[in-house]
């Protein structure tokens, strides 16, 4: 069975800093990671996607991916107040059998304080 | 372009009733996903529409979820007797294809009394 595990939080960051979010997955054949951020009570919005081995920058966010040891991060830059949200990690995995759906995390809390 | 839309954006039923969710994807898009996300959870995956054919609904809890894409665009999720477990935010997700990136609608927030 496919898991994808996070830190619940609350992480809490000063505005300004770097913010860290952590990820681990169970399933070594998994193809494709993506990072979402969902404000509460709303529905869950893209924020970057990876599929190869190191980093990818995008503005102030930036994924890493080592899948020798099954893990994605997303880094935040200069973090302000308008990050604070659950960031959903999610991985996809192209098989024959299995779901064909994102498996989600739970998610983790991110606070930025002004 | 418009993105994913869902209809209703909230419903309230009561236990045992029937209840059908709507969803509209983005236009061009032939993958279609339903996922269902209760309180402090992530995303739990349903089923998955490859055109009007359901390529995978290994995610249904059980016989009383059922959806269709009669047409290959919008999808309906169906949900018979409804239990008070049912209680959660029901999102749909359309790609271009099984690989490409998922994109969400604003969800149906169900509460079943």
């Amino acid at each position: 069975q496919k898991e994808v595990e996070q830190n619940s939080g609350p992480l809490s960051v000063p505005e300004g800093a770097i913010a860290s979010l952590n990820c681990t997955y169970s399933d070594r054949v998994s193809q494709s990671f993506f990072w979402y951020r969902q404000y509460s009570g709303k529905s869950p919005e893209l924020i970057m996607s990876i599929y190869s081995n190191g980093d990818k920058e995008d503005g102030r966010f930036t994924a890493q991916l080592n899948k020798a040891s099954q893990y994605v991060s997303l880094l935040i830059r200069d973090s302000q107040p308008s990050d604070s949200a659950t960031y959903l990690c999610a991985v996809n995995t192209y098989s024959g059998g299995g779901a064909d759906g994102l498996t989600f995390g739970k998610g983790t809390h991110l606070i930025i304080q002004p | 372009g418009a993105g994913v839309s869902q209809t209703p954006s909230n419903k309230v039923t009561e236990k045992g009733k029937y209840v059908e969710l709507r969803c509209d994807p983005i236009s061009g898009h032939t993958a279609l996903y339903w996922y269902r996300q209760s309180l402090g959870q992530g995303p739990e995956f349903l089923i998955y529409f490859q055109g009007t054919g359901a390529a995978d609904d290994s995610g249904l809890p059980n016989d009383r979820f059922f959806a269709v894409r009669p047409e290959g665009s919008v999808s309906t999720l169906k949900i018979q007797r409804t239990e008070r477990g049912d209680s959660a935010m029901y999102l749909c997700a359309s790609s271009l294809g099984k690989q490409e990136t998922q994109y969400f609608g604003p969800g149906t927030r169900l509460l079943v009394l």
